[in-house]
Formats: C-alpha cells, structure tokens, sequence
C-alpha cells in the first residue's frame, strides 16, 4: 500500500492564481481531512469528508474548496491564492471515528507571493 | 480553536535521558493520541489513550492520562538521536455523536544530542 499521497511535493504561486493540491489514499478509508500547518500554530483543521460525496468546513476553510467524488481521491482548491495561504498543507485519512489512526500524507509546501 | 497545548515548547537532552512532554486540553475528549513529526515529513501515530484509561506503554514509551485535570503525558525512556522530531497530542473530542475532528497542539520540539 502506498498510504496517502500528495502532490505535488512544493509549489509556488503568485497572488490570485489557483490551484489543486492531490490527495489520494489505498487504504479504503471512510474520513479523509486537509490540515495545514503554520510555525508555532501546529494543525489546524481546513475541511474534511466523512465519505464520498459529503464534505464539511473545519477550523479554518476561507479561501479553499474540496469535493470528494470517490473514496480514494479527496482534492484542495485554492480559488485565488494569498500570501496568507503561505503553509504546509497535510492530507490524512483513517477507517472511522474514535480509536482509529490517522496516517499523514508528507505535505505540500506552499509559496504564494 | 487549539485544543491541546504542548508543554514545553522545546526540550533538549542527551542521549540516554528521558524526554517528558505534557499536553493539556480543554474540553471533554473519547480519547488522546499522540503523533510524531520529523523535520520535513508528515506526521506518524504513536500510541492512543481512551478516556477511561490512565497509563499505557509501548516500547520506550509511556503516555498518562489524567481527565480530572485534563492533562496528558508522554515519556520517552532512554532517548536516542533518531528520537529528536516534534510531538503533538491531538484529542477526539466528546462534543455529540458524528463529531471527528482530530485537534492537534503546538507540539514540542524535541532535540537529543548524541
């Protein structure tokens, strides 16, 4: 199993354009998550998927899209990049609630100047 | 909003010691994990505490669980290098039926000099 994938690996961007960040996973996991991660913040929850073809907003979700259109494939929209969506972006995924592991992609760092 | 918060902030210790990281919260939790973040990679699972439990090892670790003052612990035994990473707890809220976000710290930023 390859586990959780993500491209692309780095990106930069120039304010106003947009762009899709990957995700993918093979482990027939219900819940897939975005997370992104800033210095001295930790994770901070963007949108997630309890299945295909439901979404919710998490913590911070301004200025991004997802959709999850098959179990395996849950993508992240920037509409229109701003040098405040400068960050690591995490995708995750696990088998269900409660005591169930969460497994990481390794991130997309992403520049927006 | 954070949930957990790391303490402290950074460690450093030799080689052989143990490494104490402690995560306070805020809310009523199922359970607390806790994750490991090597410079540069995603994050790794390390051990899950339910809420009903107060201690539990794997390997050189030791996570306790405290509800009553809704802390948590991480111990690790013997550090070695390879043990030098960052360490989030991240808590399952109880906040109603459905709920699933996981809600991570700060983390600590551990460092051990061989």
């Amino acid at each position: 199993n390859a586990g959780v994938t993500q491209t692309p690996k780095f990106q930069v961007l120039k304010t106003g354009q947009s762009m899709t960040l990957q995700c993918a996973q093979d482990m027939n996991h219900e819940y897939m998550s975005w997370y992104r991660q800033d210095p001295g913040m930790g994770l901070r929850l963007i949108h997630y998927s309890v299945g295909a073809g439901i979404t919710d907003q998490g913590e911070v979700p301004n200025g991004y899209n997802v959709s999850r259109s098959t179990t395996e494939d849950f993508p992240l929209r920037l509409l229109s990049a701003a040098p405040s969506q400068t960050s690591v972006y995490f995708c995750a995924s696990r088998q269900g609630l409660g005591t169930d592991t969460q497994y990481f992609g390794p991130g997309t760092r992403l520049t927006v100047l | 909003s954070q949930q957990g918060e790391e303490d402290p902030q950074a460690l450093s210790i030799q080689e052989g010691e143990n490494a104490t990281m402690n995560c306070s919260y805020k809310t009523s939790i199922n359970n607390l994990q806790w994750y490991r973040q090597n410079s540069g990679r995603g994050l790794v699972h390390l051990i899950l505490i339910r809420s009903n439990e107060r201690e539990k090892h794997s390997g050189r670790l030791r996570v306790t669980l405290d509800t009553s003052k809704k802390s948590s612990s991480l111990l690790i035994t013997a550090s070695r290098a390879a043990d030098t990473a960052s360490y989030f707890c991240a808590t399952d809220d109880n906040s109603g039926a459905g709920s699933y976000q996981l809600t991570f710290g700060k983390g600590t930023k551990l460092s051990v000099i061989p």
